[in-house]
C-alpha cells in the first residue's frame, strides 16, 4: 500500500485478555517503530526494528509487551493480560532507516481495556 | 534527560495571528536531523519538515517557516496568519547521525488551538 497500515483501527478488550496489534509498513522501509500515545499525551517510544539487527526494546513498559517483525516487513505488537492502563492509541511508523529520513506514521490502533 | 523539549504545552491564538512553536534539542553528535510533525484531530501524524545539522538556512513553505539556530540548539516553527485548520498538536523530533539506522526522539508536543 501507499502508506503505513495498522489494524484493527479500534479494539475493545476485557481486562486480562491478550491482544495483537498489526502494522504493515511502507514497502522497502527497513525501520519500523511502535509508539504509544495516551489521551492528551506525547509519544512514548516502545520498540524499534532496524533491518536484521536486534530490536531496541528499551521502551517496552513491562514483560507483558512484546513485538515481532516477520520477514522484515509486517510487525505485530502483543500485549498479554491487558490492564486498564494499557488503554491508549498505539502508533506504528516506518522509515528508510537512515538518520536523515523521516518516519511515516499509520493511523494508529485505539485500544480500550474495560 | 530529555533530548527534545517543547516547553509550550498548549497555545491558543486568534485566527490570522502569527504563532511560534518552540523546540530545543540536546545532542552530542555533530551530525543530526530535526523534524516537525503535525497531528490533527484525526490522529495521524503528518511529516512537515526535516533539517540537517549542517544547514542552518531558514526555510519557508507558504505560511510555515522554520528557524534553526545551532547556537541556541533550537528549531522553532512559526505559522503566519494562522487558520483554524492549523489547530493540531505539533511535535518536534531529533535523529542522531552517529547511530546506524535512526531512532527518533520526540518532544512532548504543543497543542495549538486557533480560534475563529
Amino acid at each position: 500500500g501507499a502508506g503505513v497500515s495498522q489494524s484493527p483501527s479500534n479494539k475493545v478488550t476485557e481486562k486480562g485478555k491478550d491482544v495483537e496489534l498489526r502494522c504493515d509498513p511502507i514497502s522497502g522501509h527497513t525501520a519500523l517503530y511502535w509508539y504509544r500515545q495516551s489521551l492528551g499525551q506525547g509519544l512514548e517510544f516502545l520498540i524499534y526494528f532496524q533491518g536484521n539487527s536486534a530490536p531496541d526494546k528499551s521502551g517496552l513498559p513491562s514483560d507483558r509487551f512484546s513485538a515481532e517483525r516477520t520477514g522484515g516487513s509486517v510487525s505485530t505488537l502483543t500485549i498479554q493480560r491487558t490492564q486498564q492502563e494499557d488503554s491508549a492509541v498505539y502508533l506504528c511508523a516506518s522509515s528508510l532507516g537512515q538518520a536523515n529520513t523521516e518516519a511515516f506514521f499509520g493511523q494508529g490502533t485505539r485500544l480500550t481495556v474495560v | 534527560a530529555q533530548k527534545v523539549t517543547q516547553a509550550q504545552t498548549e497555545i491558543s491564538v486568534v485566527e490570522k495571528e502569527d504563532v511560534t512553536l518552540d523546540c530545543v534539542y540536546e545532542t552530542r553528535d555533530t551530525t543530526y536531523y530535526l523534524f516537525w510533525y503535525k497531528q490533527p484531530p484525526s490522529g495521524e501524524l503528518v511529516f512537515l519538515i526535516r533539517r540537517n545539522s549542517f544547514d542552518e538556512q531558514n526555510e519557508i513553505s507558504g505560511r510555515y517557516s522554520w528557524n534553526f539556530q545551532k547556537s541556541t540548539s533550537s528549531f522553532n516553527f512559526t505559522i503566519t496568519a494562522s487558520q483554524v485548520v492549523d489547530s493540531a498538536v505539533y511535535f518536534c523530533a531529533l535523529s542522531e547521525g552517529r547511530r546506524a539506522g535512526n531512532q527518533f526522539y520526540f518532544g512532548t508536543g504543543t497543542s495549538l488551538t486557533v480560534i475563529p
